[in-house]
């Protein structure tokens, strides 16, 4: 259980196009779900924390005109990369948490999106 | 912010050796969590240990934990050539925002030599 697809796994694009990847909890309901991005060899940066139903947050330097983010049910959340310019190539990750107390809510992590703008 | 600081950044040892792999943090946590990735994938949860714990194993992995020191140990013993990844610790704190936040450190590349 608890696991969490994104798709596309890979995509290239060319600059100036809009890029969106799903997120997807498949066997659970997610309250909560997290964008991270991860430049090569570094760590997993938080972009932002989404909401069903709710704006989401962002991290402080995410742009949020430029990654826009719905999460418009309990198994889905959308990171759409506007106007996408190479610098924003990166590997995406999302995760999600689900809907239960266990005095934390834990993360379960999705396989990531490979993003490369030409 | 980046909280979490690992060390070695890159350990290289021989398969059959053990693995130790440092974490330090800054501030206060509810738990901390480590994560294992294969080059150009996705996060692997290893192990969770809360705030209130001192020491956790499952398998060949051994996680302490030192709040008043804010640092974290995962040591794999016996190593094997299938255990070469990167390794992260994240801390999770609440956001107030209704939710828990992982920050994750910068990672320790492990290579293990068959």
């Amino acid at each position: 259980g608890a696991v969490v697809s994104q798709h596309p796994s890979r995509v290239i694009c060319k600059s100036g196009t809009s890029v969106k990847i799903e997120c997807r909890s498949l066997d659970f309901q997610a309250t909560t779900m997290f964008w991270y991005r991860q430049f090569p060899k570094q760590s997993l940066m938080l972009m932002a924390t989404s909401n069903e139903g709710s704006k989401a947050t962002y991290e402080q330097g995410v742009e949020k005109d430029k990654f826009l983010i719905n999460h418009a049910s309990l198994t889905l959340s959308t990171l759409t990369v506007t106007s996408a310019h190479p610098e924003d190539s990166s590997f995406y990750i999302c995760s999600a948490s689900p809907i239960r107390n266990r005095g934390y809510n834990e993360q379960f992590f999705g396989p990531g999106t490979r993003l490369t703008v030409l | 912010s980046q909280q979490g600081e690992e060390d070695p950044q890159a350990l290289s040892i021989q398969e059959g050796e053990n693995a130790t792999m440092n974490c330090s943090y800054k501030t206060s946590i509810n738990n901390l969590q480590w994560y294992r990735q294969n080059s150009g994938r996705g996060l692997v949860h290893l192990i969770l240990i809360r705030s209130n714990e001192r020491e956790k194993h499952s398998g060949r992995l051994r996680v302490t934990l030192d709040t008043s020191k804010k640092s974290s140990s995962l040591l794999i013993t016996a190593s094997r050539a299938a255990d070469t990844a990167s390794y992260f610790c994240a801390t999770a704190a609440y956001s107030g925002a209704g939710s828990y936040q992982l920050t994750f450190g910068k990672g320790t590349k492990l290579s293990v030599i068959p």
